[in-house]
This record gives structure tokens, C-alpha cells and sequence, in this order.
């Protein structure tokens, strides 16, 4: 069976520091991931997809995550946290139909 | 273009009422796909229409749940005899074919007193 698991439901973080989310899969075949996010009261939007080919993936907003088989994770990092990125973000895995984790909340400090 | 749209945005229904949400999908697209989204869970797969059959409905809890989509394009999922428990955000996305990327809808929230 496919599934994910991002650790930890909520993450603070100061204005320019840098955000960490993690999410483990467990899948039987080669993943598809994807980083969605979800501002409230707003539907989800991708960030970013890892397929196949480079494990060093770029989205949007800055953000950026690594696909690494050794470690089953696809974990999602940006540099410098904006205000603007106060969100719930949720790591999916495709096998046509996706599979999501809990979700991990994001609030941005001043 | 337009993306996913849904309707109505918030239901609120008596329990063992019957209700309708609609989704249109962004035109052109095959795949329609529903999900249930409950208070601080993550969406959870209900049912996957290719054009007009339903591909996989596995994710659809019991036999009050049916979804249609009969020409290939708008879906209705169908909630009968509702409890309490059904109520969640209902999510619709819809993507090129299964292989692409799914975009999604804002949601329905439905709440059943």
C-alpha cells in the first residue's frame, strides 16, 4: 500500500528563517510526489512535483525539495520564510489517485 | 482560464437529508476526481471518473456515496440519508488524463446538524 507521513502538524518559524516540512512515503513502485499547499478557505495548489530524472526539485515561491530513495522522504525547504507563506502544506503521493498526509501547518513570527 | 469550480461553497443539511454537489471541471480535462477533506486531516481519495465511467470508486465510504458524470464533463456526487459524520470540506480536482497533474477546486464545505 502507498502512503505518506509528514512529521510534525504544526511549524513556527521567525520572518527569514529557514522552513523545513518533512514527509516519508512508503510506496512498491517509483513514487510520483507532490508538495501541495492550502491557504485558508482556498482550494489546493501545486508547489511542486518530483517524477523522475533530477531529485533536486524547484517550485513556486522559492521553495524547493530533494526526493531521496535511500531515505524514503521528499522533504520540503525554503531558505527564508515570507509572512506570506502561512499555510497548511500537504506532501502527496500519485499513483493516479493521491494519497495525502495530514498536513502541516505554517505560521510565520514577526 | 477558468480552473475547477464547485457548488455550492457551504451546504448545511439536517441529518438523513439527501444533497447534491456539483463540480465543473476545467474544460478539456478527462479525469475528475472527488476527495474528503475532515478537520485537520489531509483529503482522502473518494472516486476517479475517466470521460463518463468511474474508474475507481474504492475510496467511497459506504453505498449512501454515488458520484456521476454523464457527459464525460460536470459531476454531481450524490450523499444520501447524511449523518453527521459526512460533514468535511468535498473536494473535486481535474487533470489532462490521470498521468498529469490534478487541479483543484476550492471545495464544498458541508456540515450536517
Amino acid at each position: 500500500a502507498q502512503s505518506v507521513t509528514q512529521l510534525g502538524s504544526h511549524v513556527s518559524v521567525s520572518e527569514g528563517a529557514l522552513v523545513l516540512l518533512r514527509c516519508n512515503y512508503s510506496s512498491s513502485v517509483p513514487p510520483y510526489l507532490f508538495w501541495y499547499v492550502q491557504y485558508p478557505n482556498q482550494g489546493l495548489q501545486l508547489l511542486l512535483k518530483y517524477t523522475t530524472g533530477a531529485t533536486l526539485v524547484k517550485g513556486i515561491n522559492g521553495f524547493e525539495a530533494e526526493f531521496k530513495k535511500s531515505e524514503t522522504s521528499f522533504h520540503l525547504t525554503k531558505p527564508s520564510a515570507h509572512m506570506s507563506d502561512a499555510a497548511e502544506y500537504f506532501c502527496a503521493l500519485n499513483d493516479y489517485k493521491l494519497s495525502f498526509g495530514a498536513g502541516t501547518t505554517v505560521t510565520v513570527r514577526a | 482560464g477558468a480552473g475547477v469550480s464547485q457548488t455550492p461553497s457551504n451546504k448545511v443539511t439536517e441529518k438523513g437529508k439527501y444533497v447534491e454537489l456539483r463540480c465543473d471541471p476545467i474544460s478539456g480535462h478527462t479525469a475528475l476526481y472527488w476527495y474528503r477533506q475532515s478537520l485537520g486531516q489531509g483529503p482522502e481519495f473518494l472516486i476517479y471518473f475517466q470521460g463518463t465511467g468511474a474508474a475507481d470508486d474504492s475510496g467511497l465510504p459506504n453505498d449512501r456515496f454515488f458520484a456521476v458524470r454523464p457527459e464525460g464533463s460536470v459531476s454531481t456526487l450524490k450523499i444520501q440519508r447524511t449523518e453527521r459524520g459526512d460533514s468535511a470540506v468535498y473536494l473535486c480536482a481535474s487533470s489532462l488524463d490521470a498521468a498529469n497533474e490534478q487541479f483543484f477546486g476550492p471545495g464544498t464545505r458541508l456540515t450536517v446538524l
